[in-house]
């Protein structure tokens, strides 16, 4: 069985730093595009960031440009979002979500609720 | 970036009673690769979203037949043919063709 388990998130001010972390079981990890999908509460779906499954590839929404990183470690199981310079604005439940990318996620995680408040 | 609309936005349903939600993008959403990447998903209350079709017309796995995609281009459609309990949530297209990915602002879907 697929399971996609994120962890990582809580309360943090605002410019502070935190990282995501999601393991991956049930799936040979290293044959997927990842993703990072958010949701503010009460709002709509937002396409955070792709990697490509050697990490070779990486992509972001222009919002989290240079405050994001993805990563993964294959051998781990285990993709990662650290999200640095946060923002108010970047509230809001984050999903894991495996590929295909284009085809939309056939796979995803309970989401991990990310607080950026004072 | 592609901007996806969907109308309406809001949809009370009588059960057992056909539904159709439209959802338009500002671009065509035809690949080089010549497939349509236009996905719809559902998200039930308090759940993570689900795939219900893939590439325009495509149904996954576990979906009522129901449920059906068409559409072409610019414009596409998701019916339900009869709605049931189960049904209730939002719905969300998304297009995967051009980058960043976007979805749609979300169809609420509620029983009458």
């Amino acid at each position: 069985e697929v399971q996609l388990v994120e962890s990582g998130g809580g309360l943090v001010q605002p410019g502070g730093s935190l990282r995501l972390s999601c393991a991956a079981s049930g799936f040979t990890f290293s044959s997927y595009w990842m993703s990072w999908v958010r949701q503010a509460p009460g709002k709509g779906l937002e396409w955070v960031a792709n990697i490509k499954q050697d990490g070779s590839e990486k992509y972001y929404v222009d919002s989290v440009k240079g405050r994001f990183t993805i990563s993964r470690d294959n051998a781990k199981n285990s993709l990662y979002l650290q999200m640095n310079s946060l923002r108010a604005e970047d509230t809001a439940v984050y999903y894991c979500a495996r590929g295909p990318v284009r085809g939309g996620p056939t796979y995803w995680g309970q989401g991990t609720l990310v607080t950026v408040s004072s | 970036d592609v901007v996806m609309t969907q109308s309406p936005l809001s949809l009370p349903v009588t059960l057992g009673q056909p539904a159709s939600i439209s959802c338009r993008s500002t671009q065509s959403l035809v690949y080089s690769d010549g497939n349509t990447y236009l996905n719809w998903f559902q998200q039930r209350p308090g759940q993570s979203p689900r795939r219900l079709i893939y590439k325009v017309s495509n149904r996954d796995s576990g979906v009522p037949d129901r449920f059906s995609g068409s559409g072409s281009g610019t414009d596409f459609t998701l019916k339900i043919s009869r709605v049931e309990a189960e049904d209730v949530g939002v719905y969300y297209c998304m297009q995967g063709t051009h980058w960043p990915f976007t979805f749609g602002p979300g169809t609420k879907v509620d029983i009458k």
